[in-house]
């Protein structure tokens, strides 16, 4: 079955805009997580939905938004982008959350210019 | 809530030699414990997870860890590496409860000598 996809893979905006990333996951999965990878903060969570309610949130500020389709498709939202937005973002999905097993995107890849 | 320590950065082995990557974890409640891989320019993949039962999991890739309570620690081992697990791996734990975040450790990248 189709993996986990993320669209775009790379994406590089200035500082000020704003960005959508989409997160496609696995059918039948209702959980999506999105994550920020940096190598000075390494992998933190931004925020998990399920049956398109957002169940956690990490601890970011209100810039980063998401939400769920009802077809689980997840989309994360950035605005007023900063430099030090510049990461991976990565999206997972699972059947349940964090307690069935996660499958990961590879990513997409943000630099703030 | 919920920490993880990964107390090494980086561990360089040699091929066929075997290797340990500690992970040690903090929480008030029981957890659920996990071992990701990520290899270069990918995101990440279930190595192994410990969620009840024996203490002794067995992942993919010839992978295990071990879930010691009392110690607080889930480390990762391998008996023979090879040039292919060259990677970064995570450990990372979360609650029970579905209103529990799962929480990351910082990462340790594994280097394998031929």
């Amino acid at each position: 079955k189709a993996g986990v996809t993320q669209t775009p893979r790379y994406l590089i905006k200035t500082r000020g805009q704003q960005v959508t990333l989409s997160c496609s996951p696995i059918s039948g999965h209702r959980s999506v997580s999105w994550y920020q990878q940096t190598p000075g903060q390494g992998l933190q969570f931004l925020f998990e939905y399920f049956s398109e309610t957002q169940r956690n949130k990490g601890n970011f500020p209100g810039r980063f938004s998401g939400r769920q389709f009802s077809n689980s498709r997840s989309e994360m939202n950035v605005s007023t982008l900063e430099l030090g937005d510049s990461a991976l973002y990565l999206c997972a999905s699972s059947l349940e959350g964090f307690n069935t097993e996660a499958f990961f995107g590879q990513g997409t890849r943000l630099t703030v210019v | 809530a919920q920490s993880v320590t990964q107390l090494d950065s980086q561990v360089p082995v040699f091929e066929e030699a075997p290797v340990e990557l500690r992970c040690n974890y903090s929480s008030s409640v029981s957890v659920y414990l996990f071992w990701y891989v990520q290899y270069p320019n990918q995101g990440l993949q279930l190595l192994l997870k410990y969620l009840s039962g024996s203490t002794l999991v067995k992942g993919i890739n010839g992978f295990e860890a071990e879930f010691n309570k009392s110690q607080t620690s889930f480390h990762l081992r391998k008996p023979s590496v090879h040039i292919s697990d060259t990677a970064e791996y995570f450990c990372a734990v979360t609650g029970y409860s579905s209103a529990s975040k799962i929480i990351f450790g910082s990462g340790t990248r594994l280097s394998i000598r031929p």
